[in-house]
C-alpha cells in the first residue's frame, strides 16, 4: 500500500537554527513528490515538485531533495515567518489517476 | 491570476441535514479534485474530475456524498444526510490538463464542516 510518513511531528527552532524535515515514502512507482506549506486556517500552498532521485529544488531558505526512499526539506537560517505545517505528498504511477497521498505533516515553530 | 476558491469557508449543521460545498478552480484548469481532512488525520483524496467527467471517485466514503461538475467549470460536493463523522475540512484543488505543471495540484482555502 502506498504510504507517506513525515518526521518529526513537531519541531521547534530558534531563529537562525537550521534543520531538516523528513518525508519517507513507500510507493509502487513514483510519478512525483510534492512539498506544501500550510498556515492555520488556510489551504496547502505549493512549494516544490521533485521527480527523480538526486533532484534538488530551492526557494529562499528552503531546499528540497529526493532519494529513492525519502525526501528532505532543509530550512536554512529560518525566520519566524517560516512557522507553518509542512506537508509532503506523493503522486504514484497509477494508470492516469492523479490521487495525491499525503503525510500527516510537520508542524514547525520558529521563535525569535 | 485568481486561485482556487471555495464557499462557504465554514458551515455548521446538525446531523441529518444537507450541506453543499462549492469549489471554483483556477481558470482553465480541467482537473478538479476534492480532498478532506478529518480531525487528527492526514489529508485524504475523495475524487477527481476531468472536465465534467468523474475520473476517479475511489475515495468517496459512501453514497451520502455526491459530487457534480456540470459544464466542467465549478464543482459542488453535497453531503446528504450529514453524520457526525463527516466533520472536517474539505479542500478542493485543481491542475491543468496540458502544458507546464500538469502534475501540480493547487489547493483552495478549504471549507470547515462541523456536524453537531
Amino acid at each position: 500500500e502506498d504510504q507517506v510518513t513525515q518526521s518529526p511531528e513537531a519541531l521547534r527552532l530558534q531563529e537562525g537554527e537550521s534543520s531538516s524535515l523528513n518525508c519517507s515514502y513507500t510507493v509502487s512507482g513514483l510519478r512525483g513528490l510534492f512539498w506544501y506549506r500550510q498556515d492555520p486556517g488556510k489551504g496547502p500552498e505549493f512549494l516544490f515538485t521533485l521527480y527523480s532521485a538526486g533532484e534538488e529544488k530551492e526557494k529562499e531558505r528552503l531546499k528540497a531533495t529526493l532519494t529513492k526512499k525519502e525526501s528532505f526539506l532543509h530550512i536554512t537560517a529560518p525566520k519566524p515567518e517560516d512557522s507553518a505545517t509542512y506537508l509532503c505528498a506523493v503522486l504514484p504511477f497509477s494508470g492516469g489517476y492523479n490521487k495525491l497521498i499525503f503525510g500527516a505533516g510537520t508542524r514547525l515553530a520558529v521563535h525569535p | 491570476e485568481a486561485g482556487v476558491t471555495q464557499f462557504p469557508s465554514h458551515s455548521v449543521i446538525e446531523k441529518g441535514q444537507t450541506v453543499t460545498l462549492r469549489c471554483d478552480p483556477i481558470s482553465g484548469h480541467d482537473n478538479l479534485y476534492w480532498y478532506r481532512r478529518v480531525m487528527g488525520k492526514e489529508i485524504k483524496f475523495l475524487l477527481h474530475f476531468v472536465k465534467e467527467s468523474k475520473q476517479d471517485e475511489s475515495g468517496m466514503p459512501n453514497n451520502r456524498f455526491l459530487a457534480e461538475r456540470t459544464g466542467g467549470t465549478y464543482s459542488t460536493l453535497k453531503v446528504q444526510p450529514a453524520e457526525l463523522e463527516d466533520s472536517g475540512v474539505y479542500f478542493c484543488a485543481s491542475s491543468p490538463i496540458a502544458g507546464l505543471n500538469t502534475d501540480t495540484q493547487y489547493f483552495g482555502p478549504g471549507t470547515r464542516l462541523t456536524v453537531l
